[in-house]
């Protein structure tokens, strides 16, 4: 039980370059999420997937793509990257409302730097 | 209204003291309050939770105080050691509508040997 893998771990882009940050969790989960950690800012939502199908904007989703594949991948895209978006970024998951854990439940995150 | 807001940014303790952070909430709807320990180059994990129908609830070395009227909770860390130095993050969420968390700006813990 692996729980909530990310790839890459790290990256170094330059400005203008696309990339897509892999998720995956095998914790039967409903929801999925995308944050970004900047320091001094704590965790900040970029979008999130409720369930299957469904995704929405969090707090700052400009510059981002997401794609929940399936139950268990939820990917984000940088269509063309910038130096603001170097940041450490985060997927988590959760039982959402499915009755399971209430917790949310993160990966280890990717490192981004954009030059 | 969706912001949670919390304190100390950052707290020093002498190892077997009490650390004591605290968040404040202005949104009603709010029904899940956990509590994650992130270390240096890791992700942040879930600690410990609480639910507003209770006013406290223990685990181990670490409980919540809940204050519902208030609405404020607090992390209490007893007999802090220095493998607990770690950035605290306590966050919010509705149970109802797919679990979308609001979280706090961390609080950076720094327990001294």
């Amino acid at each position: 039980n692996a729980g909530v893998t990310q790839t890459p771990k790290f990256q170094v882009l330059k400005t203008g370059q696309s990339m897509t940050l892999q998720c995956a969790q095998d914790m039967n989960h409903n929801s999925m999420y995308w944050y970004r950690q900047d320091p001094g800012m704590g965790l900040r939502l970029i979008y999130y997937s409720a369930s299957e199908g469904t995704t929405d904007k969090g707090e700052v989703p400009n510059g981002y793509n997401v794609s929940r594949l399936n139950k268990r991948e939820f990917s984000l895209r940088l269509e063309s990257a910038a130096p603001s978006q170097t940041s450490v970024y985060f997927c988590a998951s959760s039982a959402g409302t499915s009755g399971g854990p209430m917790g949310q439940y993160f990966g280890p995150g990717t490192r981004l730097t954009v030059l | 209204q969706q912001q949670v807001k919390q304190s100390p940014q950052s707290l020093i303790v002498q190892k077997g003291g009490i650390s004591i952070i605290n968040c404040a909430y202005e949104n009603t709807a709010f029904d899940y309050f956990p509590w994650y320990q992130q270390f240096p180059g890791k992700g942040p994990a879930l600690l410990i939770a609480i639910r507003p129908d209770v006013s406290e609830k223990k685990e181990g070395r670490f409980t919540i105080s809940f204050n519902k009227s208030a609405k404020q909770f607090s992390l209490h860390i007893m007999d802090s050691q220095p493998g607990d130095s770690a950035t605290y993050f306590c966050a919010a969420s509705m149970i109802d509508y797919g679990q979308n968390f609001v979280f706090g700006p961390g609080t950076r813990l720094s327990v001294l040997p």
